[in-house]
């Protein structure tokens, strides 16, 4: 059974920082592209980046909008994937879902973590 | 930046009936990279179709995906009362690259 599992969601003051994570289980995470997706409340799905595996040198891309701020890595020693966010903005305040990228589609989603920015 | 726009906004039918929904893109899109998934309250989304017209694993065959170019359709079938929920459509740009998603539609119940 596949389980992606994040946390680290808070409370943080606008212009901190926090820092995500994802264990992921169930997949062969190191062969794997890694997204994160927010949703604010009551709105839609927003790609924020993605992390590609070592064959394809932990290529990472970021949305516009938290280029800069945000930096997503991975352990896959440890089957795990981070967001460290910074100078956050209240605007990010969102559920922050970890998911597995194959093949131009996010087929495996954890059951996200909330950061509410205030 | 690819646009998609998805109709209607909401949608309001009885179970047993079929379902149309609709997501457009601003321009001609891959038809390989273009998703829906579906969301209910409280949970993360799920991948129902990938590639415009497969259904992921284990999804029901009352949903199928069609289209083509900037024009595709999620189409649900005799809707069951666990359908009724937000669907997104979403599209790879390979050339940027990311991910963009429509602004959902709200199926409910009439």
């Amino acid at each position: 059974e596949v389980q992606l599992v994040e946390s680290g969601g808070g409370l943080v003051q606008p212009g901190g920082s926090l820092r995500l994570s994802c264990a992921a289980s169930g997949i062969p995470f190191s062969d794997n592209y890694m997204a994160w997706v927010r949703q604010a409340p009551g709105k839609g799905l927003e790609w924020v980046g993605r992390i590609k595996n070592k064959g394809n040198s932990y290529t990472t891309e970021y949305a516009a909008s938290v280029k800069g701020r945000f930096t997503i890595s991975r352990d896959d020693s440890k089957n795990s994937l981070f967001l460290q966010m910074n100078s956050l903005k209240i605007e990010d305040t969102a559920v922050y879902y970890c998911a597995r990228e194959f093949y131009y589609k996010l087929d495996y989603w954890g059951q996200g973590t909330l950061v509410t920015v205030s | 930046e690819i646009v998609l726009t998805q109709s209607p906004g909401t949608l309001s039918l009885s179970p047993g009936e079929r379902a149309t929904l609709s997501c457009r893109a601003s321009q001609s899109v891959t038809s390989s990279y273009l998703a829906w998934y579906q969301q209910k309250p409280g949970q993360a989304p799920r991948l129902l179709v990938y590639g415009a017209s497969s259904r992921a694993t284990g999804i029901p065959d009352r949903f199928s995906g069609s289209g083509s170019g900037t024009d595709f359709t999620l189409t649900i079938t005799r809707l069951e009362p666990e359908d009724f929920a937000v669907y997104y459509c979403q599209h790879y740009d390979s050339s940027l690259p990311m991910y963009t998603f429509g602004q959902g539609t709200k199926l409910e119940i009439k």
